[in-house]
């Protein structure tokens, strides 16, 4: 069984600082890992998802990379902004179309 | 704009009550998700369909049940047999694109609290 684990819960930052969260999975046999973004009281926003054929992906100030072999997936923020203040969750999908979702980070850019 | 709609947004229910959460989408996807989230913890799955009238059992199904008789519907119903429902109920979709995985789309979710 599929387990997903995010390091750190929680995070606070200067504005403007560079940062990397980290998602970790036990089944390598992965088909694709999908970043998401929870602000307060809301459902999930999708970021960046990976094929299992990638390396990594770009959006903006956003790169998430997956390297299966070591099961782990980080996601890279550029110049953090107080905007980008919310829960960041890491899902690994199988090959049934389910996603195994981490309990996520909570990210704090501090103005 | 194409989207998830869930409804009601803030749902109540009384002991031996059964109530039902609402999930329409206009995004044409074949596959839709049921999703509960309780306080510091990741998403567990309750029900999944991948086509009109089929679904199955997520990883923690019992005490709920769902139809799905539309491909732009997913009801949800809580059972008086799940005794701790209190939780953020979130909706999903995505598409099936051959060989490559569609990333899932959620709605704003459905908050439901015992009285």
């Amino acid at each position: 069984k599929q387990e997903v684990t995010q390091i750190p819960a929680a995070l606070s930052v200067p504005e403007g600082e560079n940062l990397v969260l980290n998602c970790s999975f036990t089944d390598s046999a992965i088909y694709n890992l999908q970043w998401f973004r929870q602000d307060p009281g809301k459902g999930l926003t999708s970021l960046l998802l990976i094929q299992s054929s990638q390396r990594e992906q770009t959006s903006g100030r956003l790169n998430a990379s997956l390297d299966k072999s070591s099961g782990r997936s980080t996601l890279y923020i550029a110049a953090s902004q107080p905007g980008d203040s919310a829960t960041y969750l890491c899902a690994g999908g199988g090959s049934n179309y389910k996603l195994t979702f981490g309990k996520g980070t909570l990210l704090t850019v501090n103005p | 704009d194409g989207g998830i709609t869930q409804s009601p947004k803030y749902l109540f229910r009384k002991e031996g009550q059964n109530v039902t959460l609402s999930c329409e989408q206009n995004l044409n996807h074949d596959a839709m998700y049921w999703y509960r989230q309780d306080p510091g913890q990741g998403l567990r799955l309750i029900y999944y369909s991948q086509i009109v009238n089929d679904f199955q059992k997520g990883d923690i199904a019992e005490g709920y049940s769902v139809s799905r008789e539309k491909k732009e519907s997913f009801p949800l119903t809580v059972t008086s047999a799940q005794k701790n429902p209190t939780a953020f109920y979130l909706c999903a979709s995505n598409g099936h694109t051959i060989g490559a995985y569609q990333p899932q789309h959620f709605g704003d979710g459905t908050r439901l609290s015992i009285l």
